[in-house]
């Protein structure tokens, strides 16, 4: 089983449709959970990181669920431009500073 | 304004030369990261470093070597043993502390050795 799993899509969405994500990740004491985007040929930018109480940030959404061990990003009323790759990332327990990618989900807004 | 600079932005090499990609970051940032990205493939860690003169190697440092020297700065050298070094290479930095902070990361280098 992977360390962090995501449908690769892509999900293709109409303006204005609500999408969701979600992220499965293996190790149950993973310590940090974050959602960025990546358009194409570019770095990754930091959407947003994942509480434990959920967050929001305008149309977008993030939920941490620790007992089945998946994270999910909500976006309401999609955009043309929220077009892009959405990466899961996971920190594993304390004493690494390693970050885990997961392979990414696809998102395209249709017209 | 504060961030993470990576050059060039594309680079070319023939097969057999070993190259060096540079990286800074002016955030104050302790740890740095190197990660490679291959076409519709996700983030693989290459090398990364919490501490100036020291470093720890990722999942595929093979054909890889870094440095650390200054805060800073965290160059790559992608060195003739790797078998196949083209693609983008992203590097990322990070705050340390008792939690894991978010990263940020540099505009990458697309290498392509031929």
């Amino acid at each position: 089983r992977k360390e962090v799993e995501q449908d690769p899509g892509p999900f293709n969405v109409p303006e204005g449709a609500t999408v969701a994500f979600n992220c499965t990740y293996s190790n149950s004491a993973s310590q940090s959970f974050f959602w960025y985007r990546q358009d194409c040929r570019k770095e990754p930018k930091l959407l947003m990181s994942v509480y434990s109480s959920g967050n929001e940030d305008g149309r977008f959404t993030a939920q941490l669920n620790r007992a089945s061990q998946y994270i999910s990003l909500l976006i309401r009323d999609s955009k043309l431009s929220d077009s892009a790759t959405y990466l899961c990332v996971v920190t594993p327990p304390s004493g690494t500073y390693k970050y885990i990618f997961g392979t990414g989900t696809r998102l395209k807004v249709l017209a | 304004d504060g961030g993470i600079t990576q050059s060039p932005k594309y680079l070319f090499r023939k097969e057999g030369q070993n190259v060096t990609l540079s990286c800074e970051q002016n955030l104050n940032h302790d740890a740095m990261y190197w990660y490679r990205q291959d076409p519709g493939q996700g983030l693989r860690l290459i090398y990364y470093s919490q501490i100036v003169n020291d470093f720890q190697k990722g999942d595929i440092a093979e054909g890889y070597s870094v440095s650390r020297e200054k805060k800073e700065s965290f160059p790559l050298t992608v060195t003739s043993a790797q078998k196949n070094p083209t693609a983008f290479y992203l590097c990322a930095s990070s705050i340390m502390g008792g939690r894991r902070y978010e990263q940020y990361f540099g505009p990458g280098t697309r290498l392509t050795v031929t």
